[in-house]
């Protein structure tokens, strides 16, 4: 099945850095969304967007729907040891409710 | 409210055996979605339910897995006979009016095929 491409694949970086991720595919999507996973857990949703070009904060979190509908970035800004864990991004298509699930970036962080 | 329910968390079977996992959605979500998640991979579609009637199953592999949402509240998912490539955690979520944006995860059941 399709998998959306996300890099990096991982990222190790000190409390307090800035983090920036993106999501990129073949196809193009209505709605763009963001999760995170802790080990052991269901992914919980960070941020949702809607409309190419819009751009949405969740705290220190900032995402951005591309323009081409196609690709989609995340950052955290000034980072700490909870933010560790695998971020996803998931694209839905007009009509559905399935998610294509990117391939995932493992966030490490280190005080 | 308290969250979609999965059990059991973990289990380790040998190949060709069965396997059955049960979902308890959060009450009065009326979809229920199971993905597979492959270790290292992001979760994956296998059907969606709405209240007891399958809306997708594309990618089920049927030959050896399926799905019932008796009732339209609980779910059950089974696998046999289970290979080793089933290995992975199995994701249940659930709903309220469908759309990405209500999905709410349960914690998953790990499953490990030897």
């Amino acid at each position: 099945g399709q998998q959306l491409n996300q890099s990096p694949q991982s990222m190790f970086i000190q409390e307090g850095e800035d983090v920036s991720m993106n999501c990129t595919s073949s196809s193009i999507f209505n709605t763009w969304l963001w999760y995170k996973q802790d080990p052991g857990e269901g992914p919980v949703l960070l941020i949702a967007l809607y409309k190419a070009g819009e751009l949405t904060s969740n705290g220190r979190l900032t995402a951005q729907f591309g323009i081409t509908r196609k690709d989609s970035f995340l950052n955290i800004s000034a980072s700490i040891p909870s933010d560790v864990g695998i971020y996803f991004c998931a694209g839905q298509s007009y009509n559905t409710d399935k998610l294509i699930f990117g391939t995932g970036t493992r966030l490490q962080v280190f005080p | 409210e308290a969250g979609v329910a999965q059990s059991p968390r973990y289990k380790i079977i040998e190949k060709r055996q069965s396997v059955a996992f049960w979902c308890n959605p959060i009450s009065g979500h009326a979809t229920l979605y199971w993905y597979q998640q492959i270790l290292g991979q992001g979760p994956k579609l296998l059907i969606q339910f709405q209240n007891n009637g399958v809306v997708d199953d594309s990618q089920l592999p049927k030959d050896r897995f399926s799905a019932e949402r008796l009732k339209g509240v609980d779910s059950t998912l089974k696998i046999q006979p289970a290979k080793l490539e089933d290995s992975a955690v199995y994701l249940c979520a659930s709903s309220f009016t469908g759309g990405a944006v209500g999905y709410t995860f349960g914690s998953g059941t790990r499953l490990t095929v030897v």
